[in-house]
């Protein structure tokens, strides 16, 4: 089944603590994304990569890093959480276009710092 | 910088009838694709509906189509016969290089 894999889908952390959100897609798509929902704001881009060591700033990239060794894996780290970064994350592959072109996204994860 | 904009936070329907959700957007490009998500408790982003831009004909899945108005600049979709199950969190997108999301939409279906 194609899909985007994203853990874990919860998470409580407290100030400070480096973690990772990890993004593994089996689709063979060049394009991943990550982004953040919060109330009242939609989905906002957090960082980009358009294919392997190749990853750009979205909208919000303050206290965000990204990695792109290997084309199907995009994970998410925060390296000292704070609790503005409280949100719910979600990663997205696609294509780079055509008829089908759209993202697929993962499950989401819902991240508390505290 | 696209922005998409929709400007109702919430709205409500009575199952069976049809609803409107509006949905602009601001680009100087020609070429771009435009997308409906659906986003039910679950939290699961869910392809409702996609136009391609250069494309005149209005996009239509089942009891789902949209009103392309490019010059206008603006993508509404029209949910006809609602159904309980339709009662989500929906977002309009804009996509050139990637994908810009309004504040999204909170559509409830009452029985």
């Amino acid at each position: 089944e194609a899909q985007v894999t994203q853990n874990p889908r919860y998470l409580i952390t407290v100030t400070g603590k480096k973690l990772t959100v990890t993004c593994s897609q089996n689709m063979n798509h060049e394009y991943m994304s990550w982004y953040r929902q919060d109330p009242g704001l939609g989905l906002r881009q957090i960082y980009y990569s358009m294919n392997v060591e190749v990853t750009d700033k979205g909208d919000v990239p303050e206290g965000y890093k990204v990695s792109r060794k290997e084309k199907r894996n995009f994970p998410l780290i925060l390296e000292s959480p704070s609790p503005n970064q409280t949100s719910l994350y979600f990663c997205a592959s696609s294509t780079t276009g055509g008829t089908n072109y759209g993202y697929t996204f993962g499950s989401g994860t819902r991240l508390t710092v505290v | 910088a696209q922005t998409v904009t929709q400007s109702q936070p919430e709205m409500s329907v009575q199952e069976a009838e049809t609803v409107t959700l509006s949905c602009t957007y601001d680009t100087s490009e020609n070429n771009y694709y435009l997308f409906w998500y659906k986003q039910p408790p679950s939290r699961q982003m869910i392809l409702v509906i996609r136009q391609e831009a250069y494309k005149q004909q209005n996009a239509t899945e089942n009891r789902f189509s949209v009103n392309f108005q490019k010059a206008a600049k603006s993508f509404s979709l029209k949910i006809s016969d609602s159904q309980l199950g339709d009662t989500a969190m929906y977002f309009c997108a804009f996509a050139l290089h990637d994908m810009r999301f309004g504040a999204g939409t909170r559509l409830t279906v009452k029985p």
